[in-house]
């Protein structure tokens, strides 16, 4: 069983939809959570970062954590163009020892 | 936030040769670097976790011997590739901790290689 998993997609949403990305993850010991925006041929660039349950916002972004369901997830509002992108998810236990991401979701914001 | 380079961006190369990837914090020091491989729509494996001063911990599966890594200074780690082969040809993507209360990874933009 991987210790991430993620939907692959790609999601298509229109201009200005609320887009929610999920992730899954397998081990309860598991207290940071992140999550990283990748542009085609680049490296990942943190958007997010939550340490045990709750929700934390960021402007348009909001990253929500169950730690009983083992859930996490990134609400984007008013979608732009700009927000196309990969989402990875990462998990990483309380030493940040390793990072385990999920496999990134591939969204597509249409104008 | 904090800045991680890598050199060179993209490289070519014939299968055999050995190629070398640096890995750069820029305005932090890092004790804690990781080298992950990306494959096309696929998500970052890690490699390998490089500590300064000291030898690289590989991932099972890692060859040693062919991903060589080293951790020289507090800003800079190293990744050698040697005798590639078609094979190797991948997304390497580097990232480093920085110390702190939120124990941040920052990632590098990646360097494409690819073996002839």
């Amino acid at each position: 069983q991987k210790e991430v998993e993620q939907d692959p997609g790609p999601l298509s949403v229109p201009e200005g939809a609320i887009v929610s990305l999920n992730c899954t993850y397998s081990n309860s010991a598991f207290q940071y959570f992140m999550w990283y925006r990748q542009y085609s041929r680049k490296g990942p660039e943190l958007l997010m970062y939550t340490y045990s349950s709750g929700n934390k916002e960021d402007g348009r972004f909001t990253a929500q954590v169950d730690k009983s369901s083992k859930y996490i997830s990134l609400f984007i509002r008013d979608s732009q163009p700009s927000d196309s992108a990969t989402y990875l998810c990462a998990v990483a236990p309380y030493n940040f020892n390793k990072f385990y991401f999920g496999s990134g979701t591939k969204l597509n914001v249409k104008p | 936030g904090a800045v991680v380079s890598q050199h060179p961006s993209r490289v070519i190369c014939k299968s055999g040769t050995s190629v070398k990837i640096e890995c750069r914090s820029l305005d932090f020091q890092a004790t804690t670097m990781f080298w992950y491989r990306q494959f096309p729509k696929q998500s970052l494996m890690l490699m390998a976790t490089s500590n300064e001063g000291s030898k690289a911990t590989y991932e099972q599966g890692v060859e040693k011997d062919k991903f060589l890594i080293n951790h020289a200074s507090l800003t800079l780690s190293t990744l050698t590739v040697t005798s590639a082969h078609p094979e190797d040809s991948s997304f390497y993507i580097c990232s480093a901790k920085r110390e702190g209360p939120l124990n941040e990874q920052f990632f590098g933009p990646g360097t494409r290689l690819t073996v002839l």
